[in-house]
């Protein structure tokens, strides 16, 4: 089982609004991925936790904000988003951690959210 | 350095043709070439990948071609089907433990 899974779907939120995307996964993979992709585009990523540690922040706003739980949770924390926010937030995860030898990444059907 | 070059942009291929999408790196420490398949709406899916010391690699009819000392790598469809139109991502993993993708490529099969 190979499987991603993302809640919710879609989103639609208005700038003043508070939500938060949920991903999961329960293949014991131990590095969890936050991207973000415009349409036409190429995943953007925007947070990497490794360990359940946060290893990566590619300098991304803070009215994104991630935070994982446990090992196979992984939240993003939504707050006074911009219109140029609206995108599809894909999550993915990796057996390993990121250091060592390249792997897959599996992603998950990801969010479609809208700011209004 | 970090970059990955993919090309072209976008591809129409007869059914039954074959599709060719091609890759380029610079970084030699790039040591893992996935390559993804995304429909409309859907999340990036892992179609095939290869390992710098592999020239080729083979599943049904999809197969990548790597070319270690060109630094090129792409991917064939053969026999494509309506079904394979979708955007596909060459991606690679480097030591900076981020996965590189390229720009992508959409294609279309006319029946």
């Amino acid at each position: 089982d190979t499987e991603v899974t993302q809640t919710p779907k879609h989103l639609v939120m208005g700038m003043t609004n508070k939500k938060s995307l949920k991903c999961e996964q329960h293949m014991g993979h131990r590095a969890m991925y936050w991207y973000k992709q415009k349409a036409k585009k190429p995943p953007e990523l925007m947070f990497v936790y490794s360990y359940e540690k946060l290893s990566i922040n590619e300098s991304v706003p803070s009215r994104f904000s991630p935070e994982c739980p446990n090992s196979s949770l992984l939240n993003l924390h939504l707050h006074a988003l911009q219109p140029e926010d609206s995108a599809l937030y894909l999550c993915a995860s990796s057996r390993f951690g990121t250091q060592g030898r390249g792997e897959t990444q599996y992603f998950g059907p990801g969010t479609r959210l809208l700011v209004l | 350095q970090q970059q990955v070059k993919q090309s072209p942009q976008s591809l129409i291929v007869q059914k039954g043709g074959i599709s060719i999408i091609n890759c380029a790196y610079e970084n030699t420490a790039f040591d893992y070439f996935p390559w993804y398949q995304q429909f409309p709406g859907k999340g990036p899916a892992l179609l095939i990948a290869i390992r710098p010391d592999v020239s080729e690699k083979k599943e049904g009819r999809f197969t990548i071609s790597f070319n270690k000392s060109a630094k090129q790598f792409s991917l064939h469809i053969m026999d494509s089907q309506p079904g394979d139109s979708a955007t596909y991502f060459c991606a690679a993993w480097g030591n900076t433990g981020k996965l590189i993708f390229g720009q992508g490529t959409t294609l279309q099969v006319k029946p």
